[in-house]
């Protein structure tokens, strides 16, 4: 069965600094792996999404993650964060054959302090 | 740019009422996914279409329906609800046969709906 796991419920860190948000999954076969935000009251947005080839992936708003295999890991990086940043980031797994079937993670609520 | 609409975007019902949650499509769109993210929950699949069939189906209760319209519309429509029906109910529409890495699912904002 598959399975995301994000091991940080919450995380506060100060403007500027870099962040490191943590996923783990578990599938079968060759996952699809994205990065959704999720401001307050807002829908989900695409960060980025891994499908194949490079295993470091560019998104929007200066996140990038890099996928590793031997770990089963897709971790969110941005080395400066802004105010604007703080909200709820989900990992998610899908399978090839239904891309909008998604397996999300429980989520990371990420606090940005002055 | 278009994005998925959903609406209403909040709505209140009582115990055993029904409700009727409504999604457009980014247009040109042909499929729609519907999931349900309870209060301090991820969101869960509920249910897809495709051309206005049923593409997959996850963990939608038998009290809930959907379909989806010639226009690509979708709507969902809940029955006897339940004060665990309370959620964030999302919709995302994407475009078929484009290859993942040439397209993705927009979600709208979300139908907040409370039962009391």
């Amino acid at each position: 069965a598959q399975s995301v796991t994000q091991p940080d419920i919450h995380i506060t860190v100060s403007e500027g600094a870099s962040l490191e948000l943590r996923c783990n999954y578990s599938y079968g076969a060759t996952p699809y792996l994205f990065w959704y935000v999720q401001s307050p009251g807002q829908g989900l947005q695409l960060l980025l999404k891994y499908f194949s080839g490079d295993t470091l992936v560019q998104g929007i708003k200066g996140f990038e993650a890099e996928f590793k295999r031997s770990q089963s890991s897709f971790n969110l990086r941005k080395p400066s964060v802004h105010w604007s940043d703080a909200a709820e980031y989900f990992c998610a797994v899908g399978p090839i054959d239904s891309w909008g079937k998604l397996q999300f993670g429980a989520g990371t609520q990420v606090v940005v302090t002055p | 740019a278009a994005g998925v609409i959903q609406s209403p975007r909040h709505l209140i019902k009582e115990k055993r009422e029904t409700a009727t949650l409504k999604c457009y499509p980014i247009p040109r769109h042909d499929t729609v996914y519907w999931y349900q993210q309870g209060p301090g929950q991820d969101p869960q699949f509920l249910i897809s279409f495709y051309e206005k069939m049923q593409s997959d189906k996850g963990s939608i209760p038998d009290r809930f329906s959907a379909q989806q319209f010639s226009d690509y519309h979708s709507e969902l429509n809940m029955s006897s609800l339940e004060l665990g029906d309370s959620a964030l109910y999302f919709c995302a529409s994407s475009l078929a046969g484009q290859g993942p890495s040439n397209t993705e699912a927009f979600f709208g904002q979300g139908t907040r709906l409370t039962v009391v």
